[in-house]
């Protein structure tokens, strides 16, 4: 299987400030129609995963620009300009390219 | 309004079965792949098994193959999966999701005990 990697796996962040998660993976992730099936999840307590990325930098509908995403291969990275209070949670990348799909371990993300 | 909905989970004892649904509303079901998620309490994220369009093609993560069943119903906009054989590490919140990932349900609880 292919292992996600994320780190760190904690992060205290002071309001305002930008954030940084990376994800890297054990295998490449461009899949063989051109397409990199890298996505990433916030998760509050007692709520269901919610996409924010997919295919690596394509932010979903209703999620504010100060989240973006990039990478390439087997390296990638999500980044938060300035850290709202409505951002804390645990943070997940995926990668959908190879099965069995797999999950980072997950970054929690907290305010100092 | 689109969304998925679970049901199904509860209590139950090793060894012992259940039967998983969710209902889908909102989106053409049966143009998409479909996947079940779970989450053991406190840990992470982790696919469980996934089924194409028309019901014809499944796979399972190795931790529950043999024991666990993915089907569909497309007729009734509906995804189950039947859990057999169940151990304690099988405790979990079950997801459903949609085939593109961009759609999760609530989850449903189950506790092997």
């Amino acid at each position: 299987d292919v292992v996600v990697a994320q780190s760190p796996l904690s992060l205290p962040v002071t309001l305002g400030q930008p954030a940084s998660i990376s994800c890297r993976s054990t295998q490449g992730l461009e899949f063989s129609d051109g397409n990199t099936y890298l996505h990433w999840f916030h998760q509050r307590p007692g709520q269901s995963p919610r996409r924010l990325i997919y295919k690596v930098s394509n932010r979903d509908s209703g999620v504010p620009d100060r989240f973006s995403g990039s990478g390439s291969g087997t390296d990638f990275t999500l980044k938060i300009s300035r850290v709202e209070a409505e951002d804390v949670g645990v943070y997940y990348c995926l990668q959908g390219t190879h099965w069995p799909f797999t999950f980072g371990q997950g970054t929690r993300l907290e305010i100092k | 309004e689109v969304q998925l909905v679970e049901s199904g989970g509860g209590l139950v004892q090793p060894g012992g079965s259940l039967r998983l649904s969710c209902a889908a509303s909102g989106f053409t079901f049966s143009s998409y792949w479909m996947h079940w998620v779970r989450q053991a309490p406190g840990k992470g994220l982790v696919w469980v098994s996934r089924i194409n369009m028309d019901g014809s093609d499944t796979t399972y993560a190795d931790s529950v193959k043999g024991r666990f069943t993915i089907s569909r119903d497309n007729a009734r906009n509906t995804l189950y999966l039947q859990l057999n054989s169940l151990r304690t590490d099988d405790t979990a919140v079950y997801y459903c999701v949609k085939g593109g990932v961009d759609l999760w349900g609530q989850g449903t609880l189950v506790t092997v005990s």
